[in-house]
């Protein structure tokens, strides 16, 4: 019963550096969800999936891209981390996005651009 | 004026209390209101979800919603050190596309 899972749980980069981070959910949601969280300022929405096939900015799309792989999979890649990229990042899935769905959240990605 | 705001804190109470979180929106469209606590280094856990005016009670857990005034709350009773963590507002609506909104988050301590 694993709900949503990422990789890797911590990663330290050097600025320029790219990566990508994985995210997958085995609860057969459609829409699925990445954010950064950083002190003081709360969740903010990077990217979302609403639907196998589809992709859209969020909040604060700048810097990164991301990929819906399969129904299942959503993963976010760093094409060049910079400092201000340091975070603890989140993804989450909704059975579909509209109002009433709640959103079931990994354990998080620490990540340490130096 | 942000989206989502809520008091910071840390809200401080003791154990036993009733603890008292507050959250204020700013579309009056929205529909959706949900309440998450995360503790320290952990992931958002949903604890309460609230579509309707008025109260909804989950055990000791109990939200409140008014939307003519715009504002969601939730109170604990009996409220236990293992309450302690960061609680977060997040709001869903037409005017955000559907998406959650989140309010920075109220931290809660509670003194044994």
């Amino acid at each position: 019963n694993a709900g949503v899972t990422q990789t890797p749980k911590f990663q330290v980069l050097k600025t320029g550096q790219s990566m990508t981070l994985q995210c997958a959910q085995d609860m057969n949601h459609n829409s699925m969800y990445w954010y950064r969280q950083d002190p003081g300022m709360g969740l903010r929405l990077i990217y979302y999936s609403a639907s196998e096939g589809t992709t859209d900015k969020g909040e604060v799309p700048n810097g990164y891209n991301v990929s819906r792989l399969n129904k299942r999979e959503f993963s976010l890649r760093l094409e060049s981390a910079a400092p201000s990229q340091t975070s603890v990042y989140f993804c989450a899935s909704s059975d579909r996005l509209s109002a009433g769905q709640p959103q079931h959240f990994g354990d998080g990605t620490r990540l340490s651009i130096l | 004026q942000k989206e989502v705001e809520q008091n910071s804190g840390p809200l401080s109470v003791p154990e036993g209390a009733i603890a008292s979180l507050n959250c204020t929106y700013s579309d009056r469209g929205s529909q959706s209101f949900f309440w998450y606590r995360q503790y320290s280094g952990k992931s958002p856990e949903l604890i309460m979800s609230i579509y309707s005016n008025g109260d909804k009670e989950d055990g000791r857990f109990t939200a409140q919603l008014n939307k003519a005034s715009q504002y969601v709350s939730l109170l604990i009773r009996d409220s236990q050190p293992s309450d302690s963590a960061t609680y977060l507002c997040a709001v869903k609506g037409m005017e955000y596309g559907n998406k959650l909104v989140f309010g920075a988050g109220t931290i809660l301590r509670v003194k044994s």
